[in-house]
């Protein structure tokens, strides 16, 4: 049981360029999130899932699309990558029912756009 | 705005005392209240959450939460140096949230020996 896993550990873009963060967990988890965080703060929730085929906004989706074809999958796409979203992309699950609340980490991509 | 804001830290205690962190939410709609921690370079680890006012204790950790004031805290007696960490604090909001939290800053503490 891998838990949550993301795919890469680290990237460096340049300004314009695009990129998928990967986002696996094998719990059979219902409910998966991207978070990202930046330097001395806390997460910022990015986007979010309840579903396979359904996602919504979270706080700061701009620049960012995320889709969900799988239980197991939830992708981040960064389009036309900026400096301001130079930041630790943390990926997380949790199960439905009573225990939802209990969201599980992923490592974390870290990206830098220059 | 849903905010949490946490105390400003960074927050430095010996080895063996209390760590007292602080914690309060804008929303008052906040149902549910969450403790992680985070070592340096690594992912959040949640210690402990809270639904009810008053305390809640879970081995050294003990959460308390003061719906009327908006305030949730958490404390760690007999503080290691193996706690030293990032802690952050998250809310959940009321009705159909999904589980999306809103999270504090953080607050580094540093357990020195």
């Amino acid at each position: 049981n891998a838990g949550v896993t993301q795919t890469p550990k680290f990237r460096i873009l340049k300004i314009g360029q695009s990129m998928t963060l990967q986002c696996t967990q094998d719990m059979n988890h219902n409910y998966m999130y991207w978070y990202r965080q930046d330097p001395g703060m806390g997460l910022k929730l990015i986007y979010y899932s309840v579903g396979a085929g359904i996602t919504d906004k979270g706080e700061v989706p701009n620049g960012y699309n995320v889709s969900r074809s799988t239980t197991e999958d939830f992708p981040l796409r960064l389009e036309l990558a900026a400096p301001s979203q130079t930041s630790v992309y943390f990926c997380a699950s949790s199960p439905p029912g009573a225990y939802q609340e209990t969201q599980y980490f992923g490592p974390g991509t870290r990206l830098l756009v220059l | 705005q849903k905010e949490v804001e946490q105390n400003s830290g960074p927050l430095s205690v010996p080895e063996g005392a209390i760590a007292s962190l602080n914690c309060t939410y804008s929303d008052r709609g906040s149902q549910s209240f969450f403790w992680y921690r985070q070592y340096s370079g690594k992912s959040p680890e949640l210690i402990m959450f809270i639904y009810s006012n008053g305390d809640k204790e879970d081995g050294r950790f003990t959460a308390q939460l003061n719906k009327a004031s908006q305030y949730v805290s958490l404390l760690i007696r007999d503080s290691q140096p193996s706690d030293s960490a990032t802690y952050l604090c998250a809310a959940r909001g009321g009705g159909t949230s999904y589980g999306k939290l809103t999270f504090g800053q953080g607050t580094i503490l540093t357990v020195h020996p």
